[in-house]
């Protein structure tokens, strides 16, 4: 079965990068698109952007062009988030989330809690 | 950026109800509308993809229809477990998500 696995909780001061990773395993790892989303305390699911496994083509949403970089290691099975220039506000929970044949998340991961404080 | 707004915002019902949650979007989506159930501290789970398709797994109980700019999701039979937060997500230009509807114990 397809699981999603990220890395632990992170503290960072603001300016700080954070890199954030997900492995997957029980498919093949270039076959599906991987995507990032971001939910802060008590607000809605927030849409990072996403990688062509395969390619390593990436598309970022434009709140996050320029501070966001998502790469893949094909032969580790695993995508990662870079988040540089941190501020309070990116004080969140992060999930990769595995793409579907339709453009939904079918598979996500357990979530990263990302805590930006001085 | 395509807005998606959920109503209600939260809703308080009772085992055995029949809940309907609706999401709108700010232009027509065709039926790119998928919805997920997120319980807390916990990642989403997808529920509905294509706007009215079950994802593997999920109880026949959960349902989804409209396409273009209307959307709904209907829990035909609440149980326990369906006490949630439910949200709408489009991806037919990017991705955004709905503000989220809490549903409660009454």
């Amino acid at each position: 079965q397809v699981h999603l696995v990220q890395s632990g909780a992170e503290v960072k001061k603001p300016g700080a990068s954070v890199k954030v990773s997900c492995k997957a395993s029980g498919y093949t790892f270039s076959t599906y698109a991987m995507h990032w989303v971001r939910q802060a305390p008590g607000q809605r699911l927030e849409w990072m952007g996403w990688i062509n496994t395969d390619n390593g083509n990436t598309k970022y949403s434009q709140k996050f062009q320029g501070r966001v970089t998502i790469t893949r290691d094909t032969s580790a099975s695993t995508a990662y988030m870079e988040l540089s220039s941190l501020r309070s506000e990116d004080t969140a929970v992060y999930y990769c989330a595995r793409e579907g044949a339709w453009l939904h998340f079918e598979y996500w991961g357990q979530g990263t809690l990302v805590t930006v404080s001085s | 950026d395509i807005q998606m707004t959920q109503s209600p915002s939260s809703l308080s019902a009772s085992v055995g109800d029949r809940v309907t949650i609706t999401c709108r979007a700010s232009q027509s989506i065709s039926s790119f509308l998928n919805w997920y159930q997120q319980k807390s501290g916990k990642a989403p789970k997808l529920l509905i993809y294509a706007a009215s398709s079950l994802q593997s797994g999920v109880p026949s109980r959960f349902s989804g229809s409209g396409s273009g700019t209307d959307f709904t999701l209907t829990i035909s039979s609440l149980q326990p477990e369906d006490f949630a937060t439910y949200y709408c997500q489009q991806s037919y230009s990017n991705y955004t998500f709905g503000q989220g509807t809490k549903l409660e114990i009454k």
